[in-house]
């Protein structure tokens, strides 16, 4: 069974600062999917950032980016000039390719990000 | 992105009653759609996966007898707890996705569920 690991329960972040959260996984299939949700105050889960196993380019989104290590099995999210907003819990999920897996997401434990102004 | 309404957000109910969480997709069709819960804190545990049309697919340790899950079209998915009690008291939160192939999931607004 894959396992997603968050080390990093909680991390703060000066505005405009540079902050990256750590995760790393574990599977021994080839073709999956990686993401980053934020759950802000609201409880609303949403999509941050995704990432397929397959491509060695790093996705990015505007200030979002992510450091895909494929044989590290780590994949870490950098949130460049960060601002309020971005405070929220942030989840690292994964997703099997496989068509058997029911296309379930593993979520990590969760990284509690606080933005301090 | 797509969005999945979820019904109602918050409820109170009292021990021995039943009660029902409505997961819509209003704007695509939902062919698989997932249940979760989450505890304060925490992370999201999948509670189990439903297809239209079929029976739901529970996880090793959720009592498929009291959290009843039906996906009866293909943008409505429901999960009933019954016979509830204070130890169910939790956030509850639907996501659905349009097709195996398109990878992502969109999420409900989650429901948080009180048994009194």
């Amino acid at each position: 069974a894959q396992t997603v690991t968050q080390s990093q329960p909680e991390m703060s972040v000066q505005e405009a600062e540079t902050v990256t959260l750590s995760c790393t996984y574990d599977t021994s299939e080839s073709d999956y999917y990686l993401f980053w949700y934020k759950q802000p105050p609201s409880r609303q889960m949403i999509l941050v950032i995704r990432q397929e196993a397959y491509k060695q380019q790093n996705a990015t989104e505007n200030r979002f980016s992510v450091n895909f290590q494929k044989a590290a099995k780590s994949f870490s999210l950098k949130i460049s000039d960060s601002q309020l907003g971005d405070a929220a819990m942030y989840f690292c999920a994964y997703r099997s390719g496989l068509r058997t897996s029911g296309s379930r997401l593993t979520f990590g434990e969760g990284t509690q990000l606080t933005v301090n102004p | 992105g797509a969005v999945v309404s979820q019904h109602p957000s918050r409820v109170i109910c009292k021990s021995g009653t039943s009660v029902k969480i409505e997961c819509r997709s209003l704007d695509f069709q939902a062919t698989t759609m997932f249940w979760y819960r989450q505890f304060p804190k925490k992370s999201l545990m999948l509670m189990a996966t439903s297809n239209e049309g079929s029976k739901a697919t529970y996880e090793q340790g959720v009592e498929k007898d009291k959290f009843l899950i039906n996906h009866a079209s293909l943008t409505l998915s429901t999960l009933t707890v019954t016979s509830a009690h204070p130890e169910d008291s939790s956030f509850y939160i639907c996501s659905a996705r349009q097709g195996f192939l398109n990878t992502e999931a969109f999420f409900g607004q989650g429901t948080r569920l009180t048994v009194v």
